[in-house]
């Protein structure tokens, strides 16, 4: 069974200083894996998938099929980054998308 | 283009009693799934639609059930209603089964009391 784990409830960081919010997977297959993100009184909506291998709002991750890893990061936060972020992921079927239990993020001025 | 739009927003039942929540997808999306969220578990994936027909359910006792319509709605009911069941309830809308990417309502969230 696929399962989605990140170990940070809350994680606080100063502005401009580097963030990365942790997620590990177990899934034996080639996931496809994402992390969607949900700002104060806002949709929960995507942010970025491991396929396209994008930058988003200065947001990158990486998928680490060794260490089954697809951690988020940015180099520089900002005050508008704090949100609630999801990982997510789908096995290469049409089965569903799979959270993990979100990691808080708060950018302290 | 409209939102994913779901009604209630709010409601307040009390235990035994039974709730059905709405969903409205994205013109031209076909697959509707429903999720349930707590400050405790996160996203639990409740079940998947796509054409009418269940794609996928998740790890929930039978008392929750859904359906499609041919416009592509989709309800969710939850019978005998636990105090348990208080949660946000997301509805989620995609072109396609195992689509990437899955645009959310604002959900509807259920007290039980």
């Amino acid at each position: 069974a696929q399962r989605v784990t990140q170990p940070e409830k809350l994680l606080s960081v100063f502005k401009g200083a580097p963030v990365e919010l942790k997620c590990n997977y177990s899934y034996s297959g080639s996931p496809e894996l994402f992390w969607y993100v949900q700002y104060s009184r806002q949709r929960l909506q995507l942010l970025l998938r491991h396929i396209s291998r994008e930058s988003i709002k200065g947001f990158t991750a990486d998928l680490n099929k060794g260490e089954t890893s697809f951690h988020l990061k940015k180099p520089f936060a900002q005050e508008e980054d704090s949100a609630m972020y999801y990982c997510a992921l789908r096995d290469s079927g049409n089965t569903p998308l799979v959270f993990g239990k979100g990691t808080r993020l708060s950018v302290i001025a | 283009k409209a939102g994913v739009t779901q009604t209630p927003r709010y409601l307040i039942k009390t235990r035994g009693q039974q709730v059905t929540l709405s969903c409205s997808p994205i013109s031209g999306h076909r697959s509707v799934s429903w999720y349930q969220q707590t400050p405790g578990q996160g996203l639990q994936f409740l079940f998947e639609y796509f054409s009418e027909t269940q794609r996928n359910k998740g790890n929930f006792p039978g008392r929750f059930s859904g359906r499609q319509f041919s416009n592509s709605r989709s309800e969710m009911n939850v019978s005998t209603l636990e105090l348990g069941d208080s949660a946000l309830y997301l509805c989620a809308s995609s072109y396609w089964t195992g689509a990437g990417e899955l645009f959310f309502g604002e959900g509807s969230r259920l007290t039980v009391l």
